[in-house]
């Protein structure tokens, strides 16, 4: 079945400095793609999409390109901040009514 | 405007004990759906509504019920809480059916059962 791998965390990073999260994802069709984002105590937030091959999706600095020769979504940025500190999911969306997450990418910078 | 809340925020259960867990949203969302997280898992589907009086099964239902009675609010009940239940459950609400839809969360239960 489809699935999505990320990749495990955590990561630590001092402030400033580029960030790469790894995702590729296993699909059978056209899968729109997804990262959301976890803050501390709080629910998942939409961070950025990509609904088709070569699209990127980009917010708050943060970019990712939908690559279906790779199957692969990677999250980066160019600079991170203290504030960028979450759980980061990368998902798939195969369906109307269905999201496949991946475990989850514990992001933590240092001042 | 609040969004997608959920009650309560936690909760402790002995064994065999039931509960319900309410989502509700103000977006006039016509669909929502019921996760649990579970450490290094992700999050995965229990039930879901496609609108008002209509429910439908996800990835993990058993153990589960859920009923959508009014448009805003979707209720999780454990008729008989089991230790492999205790997790963190999240709603979420989305305005359409489709494949891009965004899915907008709340905060989230957090369900500990002895």
């Amino acid at each position: 079945g489809n699935s999505v791998t990320q990749m495990e965390g955590p990561v630590t990073l001092s402030e400033e400095a580029f960030l790469t999260i790894n995702c590729t994802y296993t699909a059978t069709g056209y899968p729109s793609l997804f990262w959301y984002v976890q803050y501390p105590g709080e629910g998942l937030q939409l961070l950025l999409k990509a609904t088709k091959a070569d699209d990127k999706g980009s917010n708050k600095g943060f970019e990712a390109t939908y690559r279906k020769e790779t199957t692969s979504f990677h999250l980066e940025k160019g600079s991170v901040q203290v504030s960028d500190s979450a759980v980061y999911f990368c998902a798939l969306s195969e369906s109307a009514s269905k999201i496949i997450f991946g475990s989850g990418t514990r992001l933590s910078i240092r001042p | 405007n609040a969004g997608v809340t959920q009650t309560p925020k936690f909760r402790v259960l002995k064994t065999g004990q039931s509960m319900t867990l309410l989502c509700a949203q103000d977006m006039n969302h016509e669909y929502m759906y019921w996760y649990r997280q579970d450490p290094g898992m992700g999050l995965r589907l229990i039930h879901y509504s496609v609108g008002e009086g209509t429910t439908a099964k996800g990835e993990v239902p058993d153990g589960y019920n859920v009923s959508r009675l009014k448009k805003q609010n979707f209720l999780l009940g454990l008729e008989s809480a089991a230790p492999s239940q205790t997790s963190v459950y999240f709603c979420a609400s989305s305005q359409a059916l489709r494949v891009q839809e965004t899915q907008y969360f709340g905060p989230g239960t957090r369900l500990l059962v002895l």
